[in-house]
């Protein structure tokens, strides 16, 4: 079975740094890109952007560039998301995902890729 | 959000409840769309892919559409386990992109 387990919920303070993790289980880590996906309180789905464990190679949304990095080890199928200097503004649940999907005719494109499995979840919080 | 959904839609049980998704040429129009259910405290689950097809599991209830730069929803038979908030999403240039969501009451 396809599994992501993310790590528990953080209690943090303004400034604070933080890593989450992400851990797969059930299939080849490296050949899949590892999605994160933001909701904060009361709102819906925000995408923050996307890392492939095989080469490192990473994209990131607009809005998260330069607010948050991406990685992974592969040698415990883990990618992490982390935050140098939390803000109070970042309070949200994350939730990481692997990107599932099929290449028609062998031709591979990002429009036949889809979030699935998702993690449970990891809630994070950060007030002073 | 970059799609529009409407924020909640409501049905009986039995009845037939639509959620349209509105996008663009850049995103919907030239890209497969995904819908996603979540129930409250619980991560988003796959619903359907690729504009209308369903995964494994997921019952035939369900269908999903796209017309151009829109695509819907359709839950057939509403059931009481069908309340829950539904997200549209698609790409739009390599970044993907989601609705603002959907809450469906079943009354």
């Amino acid at each position: 079975e396809v599994q992501l387990v993310q790590s528990g919920a953080e209690v943090k303070k303004p400034g604070e740094s933080l890593k989450i993790s992400c851990t797969a289980s059930g299939y080849q880590f490296s050949g899949y890109w590892i999605a994160w996906v933001r909701q904060m309180p009361g709102q819906g789905l925000e995408w923050m952007g996307r890392f492939f464990p095989s080469n490192s190679q990473t994209q990131y949304s607009p809005a998260f560039q330069g607010q948050v990095t991406l990685s992974a080890d592969n040698s415990i199928n883990t990618a992490y998301l982390q935050w140098s200097a939390l803000k109070a503004s970042d309070t949200a649940m994350y939730y990481c995902a692997r990107l599932s999907g099929i290449c028609p005719n062998n031709v591979c494109s990002i429009s036949t890729h889809w979030f699935d499995p998702w993690g449970q979840g990891t809630q994070v919080t950060v007030s002073s | 959000s970059v799609l529009t959904q409407p924020p909640s839609a409501s049905g009986t049980p039995g009845q037939r409840v639509t959620i349209s998704c509105s996008g663009s040429s850049s995103n919907i129009g030239s890209s497969n769309v995904y819908w996603y259910q979540q129930y409250p405290g619980m991560a988003p689950r796959l619903l359907i892919y690729m504009n209308d097809r369903r995964p494994s599991g997921i019952p035939d209830r369900f269908s999903g559409s796209k017309s151009g730069a829109s695509a819907s929803l359709a839950i057939s038979g509403l059931r009481s386990e069908d309340e829950a908030d539904y997200y549209c999403a698609t790409w739009d240039d390599s970044l993907k992109v989601f609705g603002g969501g959907t809450k469906v009451t079943v009354l």
